[in-house]
């Protein structure tokens, strides 16, 4: 069965340093991944799309990285700031441009 | 003002009630959806809609109708509440022209059926 795994377990890190976070994923042959990040009591908001055939998407302070062979996507802001802190996840094509989402990873950037 | 609206949201009922949620949206996408979230479970797919004459199942639609009665709206019904689906409820839509794919998240709503 589709299955997309991302760590359950809050990454604490300190501020100013890089943030890593993972997704990995079995049986899917997304088309693209998404990245969202997601506060306490709000939707979650769109943050960077990645296509199969990229190896690599930068926005800002964020880097994603789509690995197909080993079917998993890294997620990184870097220079990371206490206002980092929140939910992200991340959420595969899934047929029809339908979106399935990983459970999520929650980022605790300390001051 | 918001781009995508839902009311109620907080609702606390009684089992076997029947309860609606509403979702409007004012960024004239084709496309909506309805998923909940629960702990450590991620966002599942419950029903979604293309345009106002098509409506599909989602992952997880046992337990729930919808409406699409124009494209700016989309409710979410459930016929006899139970418990199991308290859960937080979000709708959000999607532009089937734009490249990035990506939803638009309303606020939510928290459903707690006791």
């Amino acid at each position: 069965s589709q299955k997309i795994e991302q760590n359950s377990e809050a990454l604490n890190i300190q501020e100013g340093k890089t943030a890593t976070l993972t997704c990995n994923y079995t049986n899917y042959s997304p088309a693209y991944l998404q990245w969202y990040r997601q506060d306490p009591g709000r939707g979650p908001v769109f943050l960077l799309l990645i296509r199969e055939n990229e190896k690599e998407k930068r926005k800002e302070r964020l880097k994603v990285t789509f690995d197909t062979t080993l079917k998993q996507s890294l997620f990184h802001i870097t220079a990371s700031q206490p206002a980092d802190s929140a939910t992200y996840l991340c959420a595969l094509e899934n047929a029809g441009n339908m979106l399935t989402f990983g459970g999520g990873t929650r980022l605790m950037v300390k001051p | 003002d918001a781009d995508v609206t839902q009311t109620p949201r907080n609702r606390i009922t009684k089992t076997g009630k029947r309860i609606m949620l509403e979702c409007s949206q004012t960024k004239g996408h084709d496309r909506m959806y309805w998923y909940r979230q629960d702990p450590g479970l991620g966002l599942r797919l419950i029903y979604y809609s293309f345009d106002v004459k098509d409506i599909n199942k989602g992952e997880i639609s046992d337990g729930y109708s919808v409406s699409r009665q124009a494209q700016a709206k989309f409710s979410l019904s459930l016929e006899s509440a139970i418990p199991n689906q308290t859960a937080l409820y979000f709708c959000a839509t999607s532009d089937s022209s734009h490249s990035s794919y990506e939803q638009y998240f309303g606020p939510g709503t928290r459903l707690t059926v006791t």
